[in-house]
C-alpha cells in the first residue's frame, strides 16, 4: 500500500530561521505531490503541488518544494520563517489521475517570535 | 471562493448512538471526501463519491457509511458510534476534470466526542 512519511513530528524554531520538512513516499508509479497547511483554528489548505515538468515548484507565502524522484522525495522548504508560519504542515501523494489522497503523519511547526 | 461547509464544528455523542455528519458544497464538485485526522496519523480517507448516488470505500471504511443523495451534499453516517471513533471529522471536495489534477477543497471540520 502507498504510504507517506513525514520525518519529524514537531518543530520548534526561531524566526527568520530556515525551515525544511521532509517527505517520502513508497509508491513507485507516477504522483502528484501536495503540501497542505493548516494554520490553527483555520481550514486545510493547499500550499503547492507537483504534476511533472520544473522539480523545483512554487507556493503561496514564500514556500517551495523540491521532488526528488530517486529519492521518493518532495520536502517543503522556506528560507526565512515568520511567526505567522506557525502551523501544522501535510504532504499527501496521489497516483496520477487517482484523485485520492495519501497524507503523511503531519509535522507541527512552531515558531518563536 | 469554493466554500465546504460541515453542519457542526463540535458535536459530542453516547456509545452506541447513531450520528449524521453533514457536509455540503457550493462549487458544482463532482467529488467529495470523508477524512478523520489523528494526531501522528494525519488524514486517513474514510469514503468518497465521485458523483450522486455513488461511493467508493477509502482506507478506513470500517463502522462508517456515507449518503450522496444530492450533488453538493455528502454525509457521514456512524450507525452506532464507539469510542475509538472520536477524531476530528474532515470533509472535502474537488472537481473532477479531465486535464490537470484539481485541487482538494476542505470543511472546518468537526470534532467528534463519543463518551
Amino acid at each position: 500500500a502507498q504510504s507517506v512519511s513525514q520525518h519529524n513530528h514537531h518543530v520548534i524554531l526561531s524566526e527568520a530561521a530556515s525551515l525544511e520538512l521532509g517527505c517520502n513516499y513508497s509508491y513507485g508509479g507516477t504522483v502528484n505531490l501536495f503540501w497542505y497547511v493548516q494554520y490553527p483554528g483555520q481550514h486545510l489548505q493547499l500550499l503547492l503541488k507537483y504534476f511533472s515538468g520544473d522539480p523545483l515548484v512554487k507556493g503561496i507565502k514564500g514556500f517551495e518544494a523540491e521532488f526528488i524522484k530517486s529519492k521518493f522525495s518532495f520536502n517543503l522548504r522556506k528560507p526565512s520563517v515568520q511567526w505567522s508560519d506557525t502551523a501544522e504542515y501535510f504532504c499527501a501523494v496521489d497516483k496520477a489521475a487517482g484523485n485520492k489522497l495519501t497524507f503523511g503523519g503531519g509535522t507541527r511547526v512552531l515558531v518563536k517570535p | 471562493d469554493v466554500k465546504v461547509t460541515q453542519s457542526s464544528r463540535y458535536l459530542v455523542k453516547r456509545t452506541g448512538e447513531k450520528v449524521f455528519l453533514e457536509c455540503v458544497q457550493d462549487m458544482d464538485h463532482e467529488n467529495m471526501f470523508w477524512y478523520r485526522q489523528d494526531p501522528g496519523l494525519g488524514l486517513r480517507l474514510i469514503y468518497f463519491s465521485y458523483d450522486v448516488k455513488m461511493k467508493e470505500k477509502g482506507d478506513i471504511p470500517e463502522g462508517y457509511s456515507v449518503s450522496r443523495e444530492k450533488k453538493e451534499r455528502f454525509s457521514l453516517i456512524l450507525e452506532s458510534a464507539s469510542t475509538n471513533q472520536t477524531s476530528m471529522y474532515l470533509c472535502a471536495s474537488s472537481y473532477d476534470g479531465t486535464s490537470d489534477y484539481n485541487e482538494q477543497f476542505f470543511g472546518p471540520g468537526t470534532r467528534l466526542t463519543v463518551l
